[in-house]
């Protein structure tokens, strides 16, 4: 199965500063990688989703940006963090191979805890 | 319109007893995939069942088992024999495709707040 890796666990960022949250994966290759973030309280919102190197999709406009520069690893990011930006931020892995992936679940990692002061 | 909907914002069960979680979803496709995950307050999400729409069988995994109810559009969770360890945030969340291709959006719903008393 998948194991998925998060740095930092928390993070405390004044307005204004930029942003860098990493996640890899381990235990299969070319699978779908998505970014949620988890306001207080709330469900998930989808933020980016990637089906392979170079190749990101947002679901929601933002100061926030996405990148893909290797198979299993996906980077969130920011130039200019905003207080709006504070939450949880989990990284997903959908292992797509095979014939019947609509079965796999998504895996997530241990999520990142941003606060903006 | 949410798609995704869990009424119980906060449930109590005592140890050893069963417990059921409502959700209900709103979707026009035929081919959909419905999960269930577990958030402690360590916030990892876990993965614990899942459903697809095509399934005629319920689905379990141990003490979790999904009433699905196609005609309904509900997927409730039933926990049988609730242990203390089983306090957490559960959601709801269902998967969709987000364009052409392997993509997919998993759409959750606001949770239920389970907790478990001695």
């Amino acid at each position: 199965s998948q194991t998925i890796h998060q740095w930092p666990a928390t993070l405390v960022q004044p307005v204004g500063s930029p942003l860098s949250l990493e996640c890899t994966v381990e235990g299969t290759s070319n699978p779908n990688l998505y970014w949620y973030r988890q306001a207080a309280g709330r469900g998930l919102q989808l933020l980016f989703y990637s089906v392979g190197i170079g190749q990101i999709s947002s679901e929601v406009p933002q100061n926030l940006s996405a990148s893909r520069p290797q198979d299993r690893q996906f980077i969130l990011s920011s130039k200019k963090l905003l207080l709006s930006d504070s939450g949880f931020y989990l990284c997903a892995c959908h292992r797509v191979e095979g014939l019947a992936f609509e079965s796999y679940e998504q895996y997530f990692g241990p999520g990142t805890r941003l606060t903006v002061t | 319109a949410q798609k995704i909907t869990q009424t119980q914002p906060g449930m109590f069960v005592q140890e050893k007893e069963a417990v059921t979680l409502d959700c209900t979803y709103d979707t026009s496709d035929q081919s959909y995939g419905l999960f269930w995950y577990k958030q402690p307050s360590s916030g990892e999400m876990i993965f614990l069942i899942y459903q697809g729409s095509y399934d005629e069988q319920n689905a379990t995994e141990g003490r979790y088992s999904l009433n699905f109810q196609k005609a309904r559009k509900s997927a409730n969770l039933v926990i049988s024999a609730s242990q203390l360890g089983d306090s957490a945030m559960y959601f709801c969340a269902m998967r969709e495709v987000i364009s052409s291709g392997s993509a997919r959006q998993l759409t959750f719903g606001s949770g239920t707040q389970l907790t478990v008393l001695p």
